[in-house]
């Protein structure tokens, strides 16, 4: 069954207004929890690292105040896209580690669509 | 450079072909390597992990080689549902970065 479940899949929005998706972790509880973006045609690229009860990680070149992330109980991570333009179209994804903290599981993805 | 390279693909194989992907890495400080199978528009699954000793699932199998920092997958007997994009995943010590490859496309024809 699923590990980690994300919503919601599919979201189109008019630029300026914000998004939010949410992502649970269904089997164990996952104080860290992994935010990726994929463009078409390209591999997936780290945006943030989410940790439970304190700040989330961001990468470079990813601008937190853009990228909210909540992360307020060991089963749910949230990320808000603030004021989306339609560059930020994209599909957005979530990801726990399993309980060894070697392989990755991944939510559904959402495919973000601003126009 | 980037730290994990793929062929670019994409590949276009008969049903029962044999196919081989490669994937190379920077870091020689990797850890754990894994490839992971994406269809399109969807999330990326675990396919199988990667051990020096080499490892065999079915009709796939995967080698490191941790000299030339190199990882293959090997698939025998394709089929049309093995279409997908492969993705060559490496992490750092302690598993605290994850690198995913660019991803070879695959397409199986009948």
């Amino acid at each position: 069954g699923a590990v980690v479940s994300q919503h919601p899949s599919r979201v189109i929005c008019k630029s300026g207004t914000s998004v939010k998706i949410e992502c649970r972790s269904l089997d164990f509880q996952a104080t860290t929890m992994f935010w990726y973006r994929q463009f078409p045609k390209q591999s997936l690229m780290l945006m943030a690292t989410s940790n439970e009860g304190s700040k989330a990680t961001y990468e470079q070149g990813v601008e937190k105040d853009k990228f909210l992330i909540n992360h307020a109980s060991l089963t749910l991570s949230t990320l808000t896209v603030t004021s989306a333009h339609p560059e930020d179209s994209s599909f957005y994804i979530c990801s726990i580690r399993d309980r060894d903290g070697e392989k990755l599981f991944f939510g559904s993805g959402t495919q973000l669509s601003v126009l | 450079r980037k730290e994990v390279e793929q062929d670019p693909g994409p590949f276009n194989v008969p049903e029962g072909a044999t196919v081989a992907f490669n994937c190379t890495y920077s870091n020689s400080a990797s850890q754990s390597f894994f490839w992971y199978r994406q269809d399109c528009r969807k999330e990326p699954k675990l396919l199988m992990s990667v051990y020096s000793s080499g490892n065999e699932d079915g009709r796939f199998t995967a080698q490191l080689n941790r000299a030339s920092q190199y990882i293959s997958l090997l698939i025998r007997d394709s089929k049309l549902s093995d279409s997908a994009t492969y993705l060559c995943v490496v992490t750092t010590t302690s598993y605290d970065k994850v690198i995913f490859g660019p991803g070879t496309s695959l397409s199986v024809i009948p």
